[in-house]
């Protein structure tokens, strides 16, 4: 067990509609990052925050925004959803600066959001 | 840019068979480099990293992975498969920058 958790573990909704997910990193790691995973793919990078500024962001529009808060959680919000981010949202949490990188990245469970 | 590149979307080995999961990355500066497994409907388990110590790295379950820097390889490796490592694996670089992955090989084992 990583000690990163993710709610909800599945969510339904309708295109157009908005939608937050929520993650609580490990105990001592600053820095969040979030990826979508469709089906049969690998991870793809969408943002990270560290101490609570973005401070990396993947091809994503601006419709994928996000928050850290002072304890290091997070939160991903999508708004006007697509039937297209229909995946597996997941939240990985790590120590962000320099060799510190090395220790990897620890990843929650994940959040699958299905779009109808 | 940093890339990995992972031959073989699907591997098929039988129960006790040696296991061989391919990566190939490219980055412009000495990597660190991942493996991970994701079980069905599951996040991401680290399996072992390399981080510019030992080139052959041992991890969870059996496995090892060996860094080849004139290959700009990292290959996943277990002698002898089991049933239980039926997943979907997955490569990763970094340094400097988030985790960038691969594909994802998915590993069958016959019994």
């Amino acid at each position: 067990e990583t000690g990163v958790t993710q709610s909800p573990t599945h969510l339904i909704k309708t295109r157009g509609q908005q939608v937050t997910l929520r993650c609580s990193s490990q105990s001592g790691h600053n820095t969040v990052s979030w990826y979508q995973q469709a089906l049969g793919q690998g991870p793809q990078f969408i943002f990270q925050y560290y101490r609570e500024e973005e401070n990396g962001r993947g091809n994503f529009p601006p419709r994928f925004s996000g928050l850290q808060f002072p304890n290091y959680s997070s939160e991903l919000n999508v708004n006007a959803l697509e039937l297209d981010d229909s995946a597996l949202y997941l939240c990985a949490s790590s120590l962000g600066a320099g060799d510190s990188q090395a220790t990897g990245a620890f990843f929650g469970q994940g959040t699958r959001l299905t779009v109808v | 840019a940093q890339s990995v590149t992972q031959l073989g979307s699907h591997v098929s080995v039988s129960e006790g068979a040696l296991v061989l999961l391919r990566c190939n990355y490219s980055s412009s500066v000495p990597p660190y480099l991942f493996w991970y497994v994701q079980y069905p409907n599951q996040g991401l388990q680290l399996l072992l990293k390399y981080t510019s110590a030992a080139t052959l790295v041992k991890g969870i379950n059996g496995f090892e992975a060996e860094f080849k820097k004139s290959e700009t390889s990292f290959h996943l490796t277990k002698p002898s498969a089991h049933m239980s490592d039926a997943a979907e694996y997955f490569c990763a670089v970094r340094r400097n920058t988030p985790l960038v992955f691969g594909k994802g090989t998915r590993l069958s084992v016959i019994a």
